[in-house]
């Protein structure tokens, strides 16, 4: 079955470094990936996502490129700031998995000023 | 604002109380889902509608029952809960198209059970 292995958290940064979080994926079809993001107290907005390989996703600032030789979608941010203190969730769905997504666990990050 | 409304945005209730959470779309999707959110735990599915019809009934217990009316409203109705239910349950929708669309979230009801 499908599945999603995201680098686990939490990650701390300070403002202005580079961010990257990894996601690897599992799937029987050809997927479409998506990052979701949820801030305190509110429910998970998409962030972004890609449908092909070789596709990026934007939003933001976040980018993440669709990479299936090494079944990737990893995400990037050049420059945090402390409002992307957030959970980021990595996902997929697929023509096999039906009604379906497919979510990772979660990775907390938290940008200090 | 996006598109899920979920009410109320938090509930306080006792393991005898019945209560209902009630989810509503505006973005003409036909598919809407629960999902539970409990601290340090993976998202888990509970319930699938699409079309109004249930298509997935996750290994939930008894003791929540969903209900979709429509396909813009879903309801999760809530009888002799358990601390352990304590937990965020967030709302979302899609259009069921190839299996590849995206799902938008409610910002969920958090509900404590005492």
């Amino acid at each position: 079955g499908d599945s999603v292995t995201q680098m686990e958290g939490p990650v701390t940064l300070s403002e202005e470094a580079f961010l990257t979080i990894n996601c690897t994926y599992t799937a029987t079809g050809y997927p479409s990936l998506f990052w979701y993001v949820q801030y305190p107290g509110e429910g998970l907005q998409l962030l972004l996502k890609a449908t092909k390989a070789d596709d990026k996703g934007s939003n933001k600032g976040f980018e993440a490129t669709y990479r299936k030789e090494t079944t990737s979608f990893h995400l990037e941010k050049g420059s945090v700031q402390v409002s992307d203190s957030a959970v980021y969730f990595c996902a997929l769905s697929d023509e096999t998995s039906g009604s379906r997504l497919t979510f990772g666990e979660g990775t907390q990050l938290t940008v200090n000023p | 604002e996006t598109g899920v409304t979920q009410t109320p945005r938090h509930l306080v209730m006792g393991m005898t109380n019945k209560k209902s959470l009630k989810c509503e779309q505006h973005l003409g999707h036909n598919a809407m889902y629960w999902y539970k959110q409990s601290a340090k735990k993976p998202l888990e599915l509970m319930f699938v509608y699409s079309l109004e019809e249930r298509v997935e009934n996750n290994s939930v217990p008894s003791r929540f029952s969903p209900e979709c009316p429509n396909s813009s409203h879903l309801f999760l109705h809530l009888h002799t809960l358990q601390p352990e239910d304590s937990a965020l349950y967030l709302c979302a929708s899609r259009t069921l198209r190839e299996g590849r669309s995206p799902l938008h979230f409610g910002n969920g009801t958090r509900l404590t059970v005492t």
